[in-house]
């Protein structure tokens, strides 16, 4: 079984606030790591895609870290804007069993209350 | 808009039919991949194919099947359906299926079983 996890679930924050979630995973047989933007009733959009450990991503004002050896992303949002209020998706791609396997973590639900 | 096209949008149907989801790729996208959304869960990766042969399989039930045709769209039978069954299912593309590659969703096919 492949665990991601992400926390918080959910997150208030004022607009201007800078902020950040996490997606943690199993460390081994890693192969790479998708961050997606996900507002309600639109489908998942493709923000970052993280491979080496170190890798650091930036895209305006959300940025993105990886650390594989320990198991974990951090996603960083710096200056919240209404328009980010999002559901925040990890996904974990790995090898289990000799193939490759995608986990989605449950996501981090953001909202910027103006 | 992605560029991934799904159709239906919406589908309703009984307990123990069989439907087909329909998915063709971004243009250009030789690699298409499946998921499900159950209510309250996390998006679930069914199967994943490159230029129609499959490349990775997940939780994918028996009673369902999918292929690539060589003009690269996909479908997704689903059969003997339950109630369980009902979810939004996401269609996704990438160039070449490479784990490193961000993936581009469609906008999905809700289906009821009532």
């Amino acid at each position: 079984i492949l665990n991601v996890e992400q926390s918080p679930q959910s997150l208030h924050v004022q607009e201007g606030d800078s902020t950040n979630f996490t997606c943690s995973f199993p460390s081994s047989n890693f192969y790479a790591l998708h961050w997606y933007r996900w507002e309600t009733a639109k489908s998942p959009e493709a923000l970052f895609v993280m491979t080496l450990n170190g890798d650091e991503k930036k895209k305006g004002r959300i940025s993105a870290t990886l650390n594989t050896k320990e198991g974990y992303s951090y996603l960083y949002i710096k200056g919240s804007q209404p328009e980010d209020s999002a559901t925040y998706l990890c996904a974990c791609h790995m090898n289990s069993g000799g193939y490759q396997k995608v986990t989605f973590g449950i996501g981090t639900k953001l909202q910027v209350i103006p | 808009d992605s560029g991934v096209t799904q159709t239906p949008k919406h589908l309703i149907t009984a307990t123990g039919q069989r439907v087909t989801l329909r998915c063709s790729p971004r243009s250009g996208d030789l690699s298409v991949y499946w998921y499900q959304q159950s209510l309250d869960q996390g998006l679930q990766f069914l199967i994943q194919y490159y230029n129609g042969e499959e490349r990775a399989k997940g939780n994918i039930l028996e009673r369902f099947s999918a292929q690539q045709f060589p003009d690269l769209h996909s479908e997704l039978n689903l059969s003997s359906l339950e109630l369980g069954d009902s979810a939004l299912y996401f269609c996704a593309s990438s160039p070449t299926g490479q784990n490193y590659q961000p993936q581009h969703f469609g906008d999905g096919t809700r289906l009821s079983i009532l």
